[in-house]
């Protein structure tokens, strides 16, 4: 069983429509949490970034952890044709310890 | 705003060559990393250093060497090629070690026939 579990899509959702991207975790000792998204071509950015359990809003974007079910997720509102990428998750137990990646999840945000 | 730059951009190798894949970051970083991308596995990391003068490895080092050459450079050499490297490879900066974001190039996509 992998660390990190990311459903990789692809999910295709019309211009405006909310967008849930999800991942599940086996590692309890992680608390740092990351959401990097990747464009074609490009290198991954970051996207969002929470410590423990919680909300964290930014703009469109809402990052949610739980970790009692060991689940993240982001929410993209008011979804954009440039919202289309591969988003990330990513994760950490925090210090010195390695950041563990997700698979990613490949948007298509049609117009 | 250049950031981190990988060169070259892309690479077709034959088994058993070598190739030296560069990275350099202009934001002063004390941290750099090498990764690669292939379908399926994510991000994994190749081989780190701290700072300058230190380098160690990661989770997937077989077949690969570093240089942190000064502070901004940080190369990553395949010895002997194989058709297993290839592959997408990213290299990153952070501030200090394990810091977040990291800051990544736009990649080397190597082929390795």
């Amino acid at each position: 069983q992998k660390e990190v579990e990311q459903d990789p899509g692809p999910l295709s959702v019309p211009e405006g429509a909310i967008v849930s991207l999800n991942c599940t975790y086996s590692n309890s000792a992680f608390q740092y949490f990351m959401w990097y998204r990747q464009y074609s071509r490009k290198g991954p950015e970051l996207l969002m970034y929470t410590y423990s359990s919680g909300n964290k809003e930014d703009g469109r974007f809402t990052a949610q952890v739980d970790k009692s079910s060991k689940y993240i997720s982001l929410f993209i509102r008011d979804s954009q044709p440039s919202d289309s990428a591969t988003y990330l998750c990513a994760m950490s137990a925090g210090g010195y310890q390695k950041v563990t990646f997700g698979t990613g999840t490949k948007l298509q945000v049609i117009p | 705003n250049a950031g981190v730059t990988q060169t070259p951009k892309f690479q077709v190798l034959k088994t058993g060559q070598s190739m030296t894949l560069q990275c350099a970051q202009d934001m002063n970083h004390n941290s750099m990393y090498w990764y690669r991308q292939d379908p399926g596995m994510g991000l994994r990391l190749i081989y780190y250093s701290a700072s300058e003068g230190t380098t160690d490895k990661g989770e997937v080092p077989n077949g690969y060497n570093v240089s942190r050459l000064n502070k901004r450079e940080f190369s990553l050499r395949l010895e002997s090629a194989a058709p297993s490297q290839t592959s997408v490879y990213f290299c990153a900066s952070s501030e200090r070690l394990r810091d977040q974001p990291q800051h990544f190039g736009d990649g080397t996509r190597l082929s390795i026939l």
